[in-house]
């Protein structure tokens, strides 16, 4: 497909664990975007990448968040030391320039709950 | 204060209703603005971008009111497959890349 792809759909870390979140942005996208995105709530913005260079991250909640795209293609959102307030949907966004009027195009989303 | 504000929800209304939904935001630099649905446990999709001049899409139409920092999504004739949450999206911050996310307001259209 050419869709956004995100991996996995569903995760469950115990409290303490580690998680990596994968996302494959649509082909030739400069921006990818991560956001989060409680039960009820609509997403919030974590973090922007314009291809390999992370312009934005000040939506990332604490230091054991942390995000990369080191070839500008395919983005990893790594969440160090899960804790329970960390469950949530991660979304993954990508847009053509991010410029204006330009739409972002989402991944289905990586349901990570923490036990 | 929050960056995107919307109305609080959720509306019920029957098939072939009019409604409206309202979004106000707080950086005046904002350049690009958008509707999103959102169905239960999917992604959202874009729904319309707003236009300075507004804009009609079918039953749908989007308005901007740049002096007053406000948006409106009006749905005519609504279906039952209207049902879902309606985002007020608003692109434009410090690098004019941030899509910027209200909370939305769920719709429920009811047979």
């Amino acid at each position: 497909g050419a869709g956004v792809s995100q991996s996995p759909r569903y995760k469950v870390a115990k409290r303490g664990q580690d998680v990596a979140l994968r996302c494959d942005p649509i082909s030739g996208h400069v921006s990818l975007f991560w956001y989060q995105q409680a039960l009820g709530q609509g997403p919030e913005f974590l973090t922007y990448f314009q291809n390999e260079a992370q312009l934005d991250k000040s939506g990332l909640p604490s230091d054991r968040f942390f995000a990369e795209r080191p070839e500008g293609s395919v983005s990893t959102l790594k969440i160090q030391r899960t804790q329970q307030e960390d469950s949530a949907v991660y979304l993954c966004a990508s847009s053509f320039r991010g410029s204006e009027n330009t739409e972002a195009f989402f991944g289905q989303g990586t349901r990570l709950t923490v036990v | 204060r929050k960056e995107v504000e919307q109305d609080p929800g959720p509306f019920n209304v029957p098939e072939g209703a009019t409604v409206a939904f309202n979004c106000t935001y707080s950086n005046s630099a904002s350049q690009s603005f958008f509707w999103y649905r959102q169905d239960c446990r999917k992604e959202p999709k874009l729904l319309m971008s707003v236009y300075s001049s507004g804009n009609e899409d079918g039953r749908f139409t989007a308005q901007l009111n740049r002096a007053s920092q406000y948006i409106s999504l009006l749905i005519r004739d609504s279906k039952l497959s209207d049902s879902a949450t309606y985002l007020c999206v608003v692109n434009g911050d410090n690098y004019g890349q941030n899509f910027v996310f209200g909370p939305g307001t769920r719709l429920s259209v009811l047979p």
